[in-house]
């Protein structure tokens, strides 16, 4: 089945303790990215990949790390996480990141910061 | 920047009735796509629809229209014979030629039995 995968699904963890969500595609797409969902605020782009080792920032990147080593592998890393970035995660991938393709969304990671 | 309006943080309509669900959006470029996505108490989201702005016709998916009124910045959803499966948040969408996907903050449905 072609899907988005994302773990953990729940996470509760306490300030300044690094973490990482794992996110990984089976549909050979090159275009990978992430957004955090917050109440009245919608979906917010984090960093996005258009292909292995090109990552860059979207809308709210501050404390948060990505990498792209390979294709169907983009991780999102909190170095040193904080309450504001309790939130709801999602990570998206779209088949060559042009114009007007549909992106797929995983499941969501909830976030919680203590 | 683009920005994304939903006016609506709540609609009910009766089981198979018809809803309309508004959405505005900002922007200077002419070329641009719109996207409605449905998110259900599992929190995945779900494409519903999509509209391409330079194609005129309005697009359709089964009980699922818009109405797209590209000079007022418009982007409606209308839900025809609503089931109750079809209650859950709503988010409108914009994607711009940098292939940057800006939501709005959603509008929750509820579907009256």
């Amino acid at each position: 089945e072609a899907q988005v995968t994302q773990n953990p699904r729940y996470l509760i963890t306490v300030t300044g303790k690094k973490l990482t969500v794992t996110c990984s595609q089976n549909m050979n797409h090159e275009y990978m990215s992430w957004y955090r969902q917050d109440p009245g605020l919608g979906l917010r782009q984090i960093y996005y990949s258009m292909n292995v080792e090109v990552t860059d920032k979207g809308d709210v990147p501050e404390g948060y790390k990505v990498s792209r080593k390979e294709k169907r592998n983009f991780p999102l890393i909190l170095e040193s996480p904080s309450p504001n970035q309790t939130s709801l995660y999602f990570c998206a991938s779209s088949l060559l990141g042009t114009f007007g393709e549909t992106q797929y969304f995983g499941p969501g990671t909830r976030l919680l910061v203590l | 920047a683009q920005t994304v309006t939903q006016s609506q943080p709540e609609m009910s309509v009766q089981e198979a009735e018809t809803v309309t669900l508004s959405c505005t959006y900002d922007t200077s470029e002419s070329d641009y796509y719109l996207f409605w996505y449905k998110q259900p108490p599992s929190r995945q989201m779900i494409l519903v629809i999509r509209q391409e702005a330079y194609k005129q016709q309005n697009a359709t998916e089964n009980r699922f229209s818009v109405n797209f009124q590209k000079a007022a910045k418009s982007f409606s959803l209308k839900i025809s014979d609503s089931q109750l499966g079809d209650a859950a948040m709503y988010f409108c969408a914009y994607l711009n030629a940098g292939n940057m996907l800006t939501f709005g903050g959603g509008t929750r449905l509820m579907v009256k039995p």
